[in-house]
């Protein structure tokens, strides 16, 4: 099955503590996103990548990172430095091909405790 | 500033009859535009698209209409049934637009009741 999985779904990490949430694909789309959920809000996109090694910032990049060393994977860390990091996170997939929809994983719950 | 914006946060049907999600976007850029269902905890599924060259794209209970001039679009879900309670987010993408990344509306979240 093709398909975007994500891991873990439920993650729980100290303040002060940087944490990375899994994301990969194997629908061969050279296109990959995070977004961010909040409660009652929107998507809001942190970072996105359309090539192997290569990501640029989305809107709400301060305080997380990323890689992507291979076309299915595209890691991002949330480090200490994101003041409110308790969200969904959201991974996103796509060929990058103008009017073709994005693919989403089933995202990973981050609480701070 | 918010490039798209969903101004209704949720919206009650009966079974049976039309639900109408509207969305109004800012970027004349955009010209693409999608809807998105999402239930809790879960990422979004795709539901329906439209380009902006048309005005009108329908797929079984799903229609989307895109009114370009007035930079809105709406999704009819007709009859409407319990199952498509959900929070329905809209979606638009520019002409190269780099990434080809989307950006979302805040969602309406609709409740269809039995």
């Amino acid at each position: 099955d093709g398909g975007i999985t994500q891991s873990p779904k439920y993650l729980f990490r100290k303040e002060g503590q940087n944490v990375t949430l899994s994301c990969e694909q194997n629908l061969n789309h050279d296109a990959m996103y995070w977004y961010r959920q909040d409660p009652g809000q929107g998507l809001r996109l942190i970072y996105y990548s359309q090539i192997v090694n290569d990501f640029q910032k989305g809107d709400i990049a301060e305080g997380y990172s990323v890689s992507r060393e291979k076309k299915e994977s595209f890691p991002l860390t949330v480090t200490s430095a994101q003041k409110n990091p308790t969200a969904f996170y959201l991974c996103a997939s796509s060929t990058g091909r103008q009017n073709t929809e994005a693919f989403f994983g089933q995202g990973t719950r981050l609480t701070v405790v | 500033d918010q490039q798209v914006k969903q101004n209704s946060p949720s919206l009650s049907v009966q079974e049976g009859r039309i639900s109408i999600l509207n969305c109004d976007y800012t970027n004349s850029m955009f010209d693409y535009f999608l809807w998105y269902k999402k239930y809790p905890a879960e990422g979004p599924t795709f539901l329906i698209s439209i380009s902006s060259i048309k005005d009108k794209n329908e797929d079984g209970r799903f229609t989307v209409f895109l009114n370009k001039s007035a930079k809105h679009l709406s999704l009819h879900i007709v009859p409407s049934q319990p199952g498509d309670s959900a929070v329905y987010f809209c979606a638009a993408r520019g002409y190269n637009n780099a990434g080809n990344m989307l950006t979302f509306g805040g969602g309406t979240r609709l409740m269809v009741k039995p």
